[in-house]
C-alpha cells in the first residue's frame, strides 16, 4: 500500500530553534508539495518540486523557511529560526507528474513553537 | 475575493439524506477540480476529481462541474454518519501543478 510518509509526526520546540521536517514521497512520484494548514488560513501551498527541482516556493517566508530534495526519496522543509506563528500542521503530498494528477497527502507533522 | 470559496458550514443532514456541497472559483483557466475529505486530525484524502463539464459519479458520490458558471459541487447520496468530515474543494491554477484549496465545508450527518 503506497503512501507518503512524514517524520516527525509531532514536534514541540521553543522559539528560535531549528526545525526539520522530512517527507518520503510515493515511489515513482516525481512531484512533491509542501503545505501548511492552520485554522485561520486553511491549507496553503508553501513550495513544490518536479523531478527534484524547485518549481515554486512563492508561498514560503524566504527568510526562515527552506525546502530541498536531496534525492528522489526525500524532501525536507526547514525552519530556522522558528517562531510561534509557525505553529501549524505541515503536510507533504506527492503526485505522479502531470498537472491534472491527484496529489496524495502524507499524515502531516504537527508543529508547536512555544 | 478568495480564489476558491466554500461555505464553512456546518451543513447538517439526517442519515440517508443527500448532502450537497458547493464551491466557486475565480480562475477561468483552471482545468482540474478535486474534492478531498478530511477527518479531524487526519490528512486530506481524495474523494473525486473532475475535468469536464457535467456530472461524474462514483458510488454514492457525484461531482458536478460548470465551467461557464465557475462552479463545482459534490453530492453525497444516502449520507452516513461516517461521512461527517470537512470537505475541501481544490482547483488547479493556470493549468499548473499548483492547487488552491477552499477553506472547507464541515458536514455533519445526524444518526
Amino acid at each position: 500500500d503506497a503512501r507518503v510518509t512524514q517524520t516527525p509526526r509531532d514536534k514541540v520546540t521553543e522559539m528560535g530553534q531549528e526545525v526539520t521536517m522530512r517527507c518520503q514521497p510515493i515511489l515513482g512520484h516525481n512531484t512533491v508539495f509542501w503545505y501548511r494548514q492552520t485554522m485561520m488560513q486553511g491549507l496553503e501551498l508553501l513550495a513544490y518540486f518536479r523531478n527534484r527541482a524547485p518549481l515554486d516556493d512563492s508561498g514560503m517566508p524566504k527568510d526562515r523557511f527552506s525546502a530541498e530534495m536531496p534525492d528522489a526519496t526525500l524532501a525536507t522543509l526547514k525552519i530556522q529560526p522558528s517562531e510561534p506563528r509557525d505553529s501549524a500542521v505541515y503536510f507533504c503530498a506527492s503526485g505522479p507528474g502531470q498537472t491534472t494528477d491527484t496529489q496524495y497527502f502524507g499524515p502531516g507533522t504537527r508543529l508547536t513553537v512555544l | 475575493q478568495k480564489e476558491v470559496e466554500q461555505n464553512s458550514g456546518p451543513l447538517s443532514v439526517p442519515e440517508g439524506a443527500i448532502a450537497s456541497l458547493n464551491c466557486t472559483y475565480s480562475d477561468r483557466g483552471s482545468q482540474s477540480f478535486f474534492w478531498y475529505r478530511q477527518y479531524s486530525g487526519k490528512s486530506p484524502e481524495l474523494i473525486m476529481s473532475i475535468y469536464s463539464n457535467g456530472d461524474k459519479e462514483d458510488g454514492r458520490f457525484t461531482a458536478q462541474l460548470n465551467k461557464a458558471s465557475q462552479y463545482v459541487s459534490l453530492l453525497i447520496r444516502d449520507s452516513q454518519p461516517s461521512d461527517s468530515a470537512t470537505y475541501l474543494c481544490a482547483v488547479n491554477r493556470d493549468s499548473s501543478y499548483k492547487l488552491i484549496f477552499g477553506s472547507g465545508t464541515r458536514l455533519l450527518v445526524r444518526p
